[in-house]
């Protein structure tokens, strides 16, 4: 069983509109999170990572951890084309081990 | 920016032959990784290591080994191989210190 559950898993916005993906732990000792984005024929890339309660924004991607709940969350806000892609979160028990990856959400932008 | 390099890109392969993948990065990180990739799995850890002369089992071990014979270089071998190991293959590195992994451009491998 996967230890990282990720929701949709696929979904399509306007351009210009907001995405919003989820991502669950199901082992508390995982409370380390990643967000990473994978275009097509690329490997994945971090976009960034959370590792306490609230908010985390770095330009039009905001991330928030709730820990009680092991849920944390990605809003892109102003999505352009070229933000579709498939995206992953990770979760780890610590910042240095190994993380484990969710099956990925879909993001479709169009034009 | 740090950089992962593998080999080969595209690989086609026998049942029951061997396949080694490798994978080489060039930014003294400490931890290594491999993943595969396939539809509604997402990435799965294989095997990883924290350093030249290390490695542990990931998630989904069986039919795979690992070496890392060096801080540079970090190996996937499939004694034998089987068409269930057909998947998209990644290697990754990382430091504590970064929070983040880097990923290789991946290895595309048929079984047949």
């Amino acid at each position: 069983q996967q230890k990282v559950q990720q929701s949709p898993e696929s979904l399509s916005v306007p351009e210009g509109g907001m995405a919003s993906l989820n991502c669950t732990s199901s082992d508390r000792n995982f409370q380390y999170f990643w967000w990473y984005r994978q275009h097509s024929g690329e490997g994945p890339k971090a976009l960034m990572s959370i590792f306490s309660d609230g908010d985390k924004k770095e330009g039009r991607f905001t991330a928030h951890l709730n820990k009680a709940s092991l849920h944390v969350s990605l809003h892109i806000r102003d999505s352009q084309p070229s933000d579709s892609a498939l995206y992953f979160c990770a979760a780890s028990p610590s910042d240095n081990n190994a993380p484990r990856f969710g099956a990925g959400t879909k993001l479709t932008v169009k034009p | 920016e740090a950089a992962v390099t593998q080999s080969p890109r595209n690989k086609v392969a026998v049942t029951g032959g061997k396949v080694t993948l490798s994978c080489n990065q060039t930014n003294n990180h400490n931890n290594m990784y491999w993943y595969r990739q396939d539809t509604g799995h997402g990435l799965r850890l294989i095997h990883y290591s924290y350093g030249a002369g290390s490695t542990e089992k990931g998630d989904i071990p069986d039919g795979y080994k690992a070496s890392r014979p060096s801080q540079e270089n970090f190996s996937l071998i499939l004694e034998l191989a089987t068409p269930s190991q057909t998947s998209v293959y990644f290697c990754a590195s990382g430091d504590w210190a970064l929070y983040e992994q880097y990923f290789g451009p991946g290895t595309r491998l048929t079984v047949l």
